[in-house]
């Protein structure tokens, strides 16, 4: 089976561009979470979903954030305008949860590199 | 105070050699407790979750002791292939949102 599945897998831009990244979760997983990794602050969580609702933002650092989660299979986290401080690894991770059992594994993307000049 | 800490190491040990991270969790509610690994470069992987009485997988043992708060590693007989940063997991009250720890980093050594 497919793992999770992110792309572009490495982004060089310029600052103030836009940037788009990627994820598709596990099929039938119906959790999905973007986190950022950075050598300073370690795996941050920025937002999640379940169900394709957001349900958690607190982690977006600024409106120059967004994510989307239109189906099931699909997400993107947004940067506009981007900033060199954004340059960090973000990985999409998925998992399935069922109330009654509470925390799941989470199966993470390769992630994608992101470096903003 | 930080909701996950962990000892950062670095720890160097020579291959064979038992090894021990700890980790410890602020908010007294969480109720599910994981290690992950994390190769150079590469995504965090689950290694195993962390069950109330302790638990063992191969070369690898998890405790968790609930009064303190506290989540241990053991890893016996250290190979090579075990070098890795190795984070503690913890649920911080919705069912599925996780903290991560900073991470504790393994060298074994030849």
């Amino acid at each position: 089976d497919a793992g999770v599945i992110q792309s572009p897998r490495h982004e060089v831009t310029e600052m103030g561009q836009e940037v788009t990244l990627r994820c598709k979760p596990i099929s039938g997983h119906n959790s999905l979470f973007w986190y950022r990794q950075t050598m300073m602050r370690g795996l941050e969580l920025l937002i999640y979903f379940n169900n394709n609702v957001p349900i958690d933002d607190s982690g977006m650092p600024e409106d120059r954030f967004s994510a989307k989660m239109p189906n099931a299979s699909f997400s993107t986290l947004k940067i506009q305008p981007s900033e060199p401080r954004d340059s960090a690894v973000y990985f999409c991770a998925s998992s399935f949860v069922e109330l009654i059992q509470g925390t799941e594994t989470q199966y993470f993307g390769p992630g994608t590199r992101l470096l903003v000049l | 105070r930080k909701e996950v800490e962990q000892d950062p190491g670095p720890f160097n040990v020579p291959e064979g050699a038992t090894v021990a991270f700890n980790c410890t969790y602020s908010n007294s509610a969480s109720q599910s407790f994981f290690w992950y690994r994390q190769d150079c470069r590469k995504e965090p992987k689950l290694l195993m979750s962390v069950y109330s009485s302790g638990n063992e997988d191969g070369r690898f043992t998890a405790q968790l002791n609930r009064a303190s708060q506290y989540i241990s590693l053991l890893i016996r007989d250290s190979k090579l292939s075990d070098s890795a940063t190795y984070l503690c997991v913890v649920n911080i009250g919705s069912y599925d949102k996780v903290i991560f720890g900073p991470g504790t980093s393994l060298s074994v050594i030849p």
